[in-house]
């Protein structure tokens, strides 16, 4: 169980296109679902926390007009990087928590922009 | 306030012998603790939590911690590695609502044949 997917696990796109990114979570009903950004050989940084039917909550530093999410219902959220520039390339991962403290991460979508 | 110290970046063992990586935290509460491996190019998959139950936690492959609250420790171990256990290990402990992560820095373990 608590299994979680993101697709596309990933995406090429040319610098000022738009690119989005889905999380979710196939067993279970996830109550909040956080998106990190990840750079090579370092940690995970959370950019962002959303719960089902209302707004994230961004990080500091992190811009949320260009980092999208939508948290449509319990099992789906997205994340779209909005006009994308190089300095975006990264590994994205989300994860996902149900009512406990747990958090299911995903395989994670690499982004690389041109 | 909450935080995660991997007291080393990189472990290097060979095949069949003992694992130890430590972690230690540092929290105003009991928190929960969890360590969590991450193969190359994927995402972080769960290999055990302590959730102020049971001290020695088991989780999968053959790994367990203990928690020791007077060393604020939860150190990662397992009696004897195998290839397949050559990834990043991450040791997290959570906020106190329960809804935010605090990472450790990860430690790269390598296993030599």
């Amino acid at each position: 169980g608590a299994v979680v997917s993101q697709h596309p696990s990933r995406v090429i796109c040319k610098s000022g296109t738009s690119v989005k990114i889905e999380c979710r979570s196939l067993d279970f009903q996830a109550t909040t679902m956080f998106w990190y950004r990840q750079f090579p050989k370092q940690s995970l940084m959370l950019m962002a926390t959303s719960n089902e039917g209302s707004k994230a909550t961004y990080e500091q530093g992190v811009e949320k007009d260009k980092f999208l999410i939508n948290h449509a219902s319990l099992t789906l959220s997205t994340l779209t990087v909005t006009s994308a520039h190089p300095e975006d390339s990264s590994f994205y991962i989300c994860s996902a928590r149900d009512w406990g403290e747990t958090q299911y991460f995903g395989p994670g979508t690499r982004l690389l922009v041109l | 306030a909450q935080s995660v110290t991997q007291l080393d970046s990189h472990v290097s063992v060979s095949e069949g012998t003992p694992v130890l990586l430590r972690c230690n935290y540092s929290s105003s509460y009991s928190p929960s603790l969890f360590w969590y491996v991450q193969h190359p190019n994927k995402g972080l998959q769960l290999l055990l939590k302590y959730t102020s139950a049971a001290t020695l936690v088991k989780g999968i492959n053959g790994f367990e911690a203990e928690f020791k609250k007077s060393e604020t420790s939860f150190h990662l171990t397992k009696p004897s590695a195998h290839m397949s256990d050559a990834a990043e290990y991450f040791c997290v402990v959570s906020g106190n609502t329960g809804n935010q992560f605090y990472f450790g820095t990860g430690t790269s373990l390598t296993v030599i044949p």
